[in-house]
């Protein structure tokens, strides 16, 4: 079968950096990506890992262990409007995407 | 760029009843895959269309089918609709493995 574990949900204030982690388990393994998404809004990609390490842009990075069928998703300087759900999908070929659980991200003042 | 855009926003069917979803890909996006939502869960993914052929298919039954035209535009049917198919359908284009664009969805609703 094919799963992604992410926490369910996770708090922060204005400021703060948190990371979110995704576990997977899935046949066929193209790459590693974050999305958000706003209640009511549709999925916005936001990083992408095909190799291991850490990728950065702007606010957010995202890190990927292959070896470890682990990755994570950074978020630094947060802000109310970073409230919102964070899914990480992996690409199994062909631009298919299998999505995690999805975390909620809650920010407060 | 209008991005993808997916009609109509909101519909409410009877169940048994059959659905027809629209979805225009981003300008220059040649595939199309379609996700269902659940409320609280993640995307998962229903099938996806590529030279107007389905290239890929999820978990889904044959109730589910599509249809690619040749301005790269989909549909999604949905026949003899459950109580369990109401959800968010989303669909997203892309040109890479990278990133996938996606629209704002349809919920539906069968009552």
């Amino acid at each position: 079968g094919q799963s992604l574990e992410q926490p369910s949900e996770v708090t922060a204030v204005e400021g703060a950096i948190v990371q979110i982690n995704c576990t997977y388990q899935t046949s066929g393994f193209y790459g590693l990506s974050w999305y958000q998404q706003h209640d009511g809004g549709a999925p916005t990609f936001l990083s992408y890992n095909a190799l291991d390490g850490l990728e950065e842009t702007g606010r957010f990075s995202s890190f990927l262990s292959r070896s470890d069928s682990y990755g994570y998703l950074l978020l630094q300087e947060l802000q109310m409007k970073d409230s919102a759900s964070y899914f990480c999908a992996v690409g199994t070929g062909f631009q298919k995407l299998v999505f995690g659980t999805g975390t909620r991200l809650l920010v407060s003042p | 760029d209008a991005g993808v855009t997916q009609s109509p926003t909101h519909l409410i069917k009877t169940r048994g009843q059959q659905v027809t979803l629209r979805c225009s890909p981003k300008s220059g996006h040649d595939t199309v895959s379609w996700y269902q939502q659940a409320l609280g869960q993640g995307p998962q993914f229903i099938f996806q269309y590529y030279e107007e052929e389905e290239r890929q298919r999820g978990n889904f039954p044959d109730r589910f089918s599509g249809h690619q035209f040749p301005n790269y535009s989909s549909e999604l049917n949905v026949n003899a609709l459950l109580l369990g198919d109401s959800a968010l359908y989303l669909c997203a284009s892309s040109l890479r493995l990278v990133e996938a664009f996606f629209g704002q969805g349809t919920r539906l609703t069968v009552v």
